[in-house]
């Protein structure tokens, strides 16, 4: 049982440079999220779908653009890393956006950009 | 706009002690979901329970139920008979209504806990 899974587990990038951060799941969820975690402040959204074909910002989406492939998979893409993106970066999903729905995690990507 | 508060950075409690992790959270809409995740130190972020803002009992699973306090806007964390595995962080956090969308999450700096033999 997979759940959500997200590659790479770890990277390094030089500033100016580009990654994609892949993120799918087989639990048939509808909505998937982007979170970025930094010490002393907890998860920040990034982006989230709420279903497939659709996008939205969250709370930090600067830097960063998504794309929600098909159901399964939504990806997160820094076009230009900066140091400030160094961060671990949690991909979620979710079966509804219904208050009562809990969020399934992703074992998360530790960004470095240097 | 809505706001996850966890005011203690660390906590330490003897193994087979009780020990409660502290939320308080600011809203304005009548209808949210609150959520405690724990992170291990292997990283993954795992559910523990949740709490509707309608919910008229404290949501209880296993060794872990939530003090929901409405009226002062809080929901703590009671984690019973605590076990040396359960030196982790853990998180509170918020969804917003199903009105505003339900979908965003926003969550607390968290509470590191250190279970002692």
């Amino acid at each position: 049982n997979a759940g959500v899974t997200q590659t790479p587990k770890f990277q390094v990038l030089k500033t100016g440079q580009s990654m994609t951060l892949q993120c799918a799941q087989d639990m048939n969820h509808n909505s998937m999220y982007w979170y970025r975690q930094d010490p002393g402040m907890g998860l920040r959204l990034i982006y989230y779908s709420a279903s497939e074909g659709t996008t939205d910002k969250g709370e930090v989406p600067n830097g960063y653009n998504v794309s929600r492939l098909n159901k399964r998979e939504f990806s997160l893409r820094l076009e230009s890393a900066a140091p400030s993106q160094t961060s671990v970066y949690f991909c979620a999903s979710s079966s509804s956006g219904q208050p009562n729905t809990e969020a399934f995690f992703g074992q998360g990507t530790r960004l470095t950009v240097v | 706009a809505q706001k996850i508060t966890q005011t203690q950075p660390g906590m330490f409690v003897q193994e087979k002690e009780a020990v409660t992790l502290d939320c308080t959270y600011d809203t304005s809409d009548p209808s949210y979901g609150l959520f405690w995740y724990k992170q291990p130190s292997s990283g993954e972020m795992i559910f523990l329970i949740y709490q509707g803002s309608y919910d008229q009992q404290n949501a209880t699973e296993g060794r872990y139920s939530l003090n929901f306090q409405k009226a002062r806007k809080s929901a703590n964390l009671v984690i019973s008979a605590s076990q040396l595995g359960d030196s982790a962080m853990y998180f509170c956090a918020m969804r917003e209504p199903p009105e505003a969308g339900g979908f965003k999450t926003i969550f607390g700096a968290g509470t590191r806990l250190f279970v002692k033999a």
